[in-house]
């Protein structure tokens, strides 16, 4: 099955612990990015990968940093997570930076800091 | 600055009438829009999309009207269905001319939750 798997689903941590929230996905797609779901802001664009070795920032990076060392995995670091890191996760991925009209998402990992 | 906008929180419709939820735009290099529709605990997934030189686009109940002068562009669900009750997001694509990082981003709207009563 086609699929963008996250892990984990619901992490609650504290002010400073460094964390990891895995992303994965089957499909072969070259195009990965995060995002943050927050009430009344919608999906904001965290960073992005066109492919292996290939990141950038996207609207609200601060706080986070990526890696793309393999095709089917982006995991999103929160070195040193703050209060205003508390949201709702999203990793997604397209075949192609051509293709995210057809985007796959994750299902969503939710982080509480305090 | 925000460059896609879901002005309706929220929209409660009765089961078999139209729903119809707006997005409104302001840039014009977008070349894709899409609605997303998420339900608790779930990612979003992909409804239906609207390349920007068309001005409709059907599939089954769900149908985009696009209109680039006002750069307005809007989902009708006819009939809605208690299954539809959800949030939906509006999002559009950097187009080839949007230029550098931007290509191939998704801009999305704040979301509306669509309620449909039985």
């Amino acid at each position: 099955e086609a699929q963008v798997t996250q892990n984990p689903r619901y992490l609650i941590t504290v002010t400073g612990k460094k964390l990891t929230v895995t992303c994965s996905q089957n499909m072969n797609h070259e195009y990965m990015s995060w995002y943050r779901q927050d009430p009344g802001l919608g999906l904001r664009q965290i960073y992005y990968s066109m492919n292996v070795e290939v990141t950038d920032k996207g609207d609200v990076p601060e706080g986070y940093k990526v890696s793309r060392k393999e095709k089917r995995n982006f995991p999103l670091i929160l070195e040193s997570p703050s209060p205003n890191q508390t949201s709702l996760y999203f990793c997604a991925s397209s075949l192609t930076a051509g293709t995210t009209y057809e985007q796959y998402f994750g299902p969503g990992t939710r982080l509480t800091v305090t | 600055d925000q460059q896609v906008k879901q002005n309706s929180p929220s929209l409660s419709v009765q089961e078999g009438r139209i729903s119809i939820l707006n997005c409104d735009y302001t840039n014009s290099m977008f070349d894709y829009f899409l609605w997303y529709k998420k339900y608790p605990a779930e990612g979003p997934t992909f409804l239906i999309s609207i390349s920007s030189i068309k001005d409709k686009n059907e599939d089954g109940r769900f149908t985009v009207f696009l209109n680039k002068s006002a750069k307005h562009l809007s989902l009708h669900i006819v009939p809605s269905q208690p299954g539809d009750s959800a949030v939906y997001f509006c999002a559009a694509r950097g187009g080839p001319n949007a230029g550098g990082t931007s290509y191939g981003k998704l801009t999305f709207g704040q979301g509306t939750i669509l309620t449909v009563h039985p």
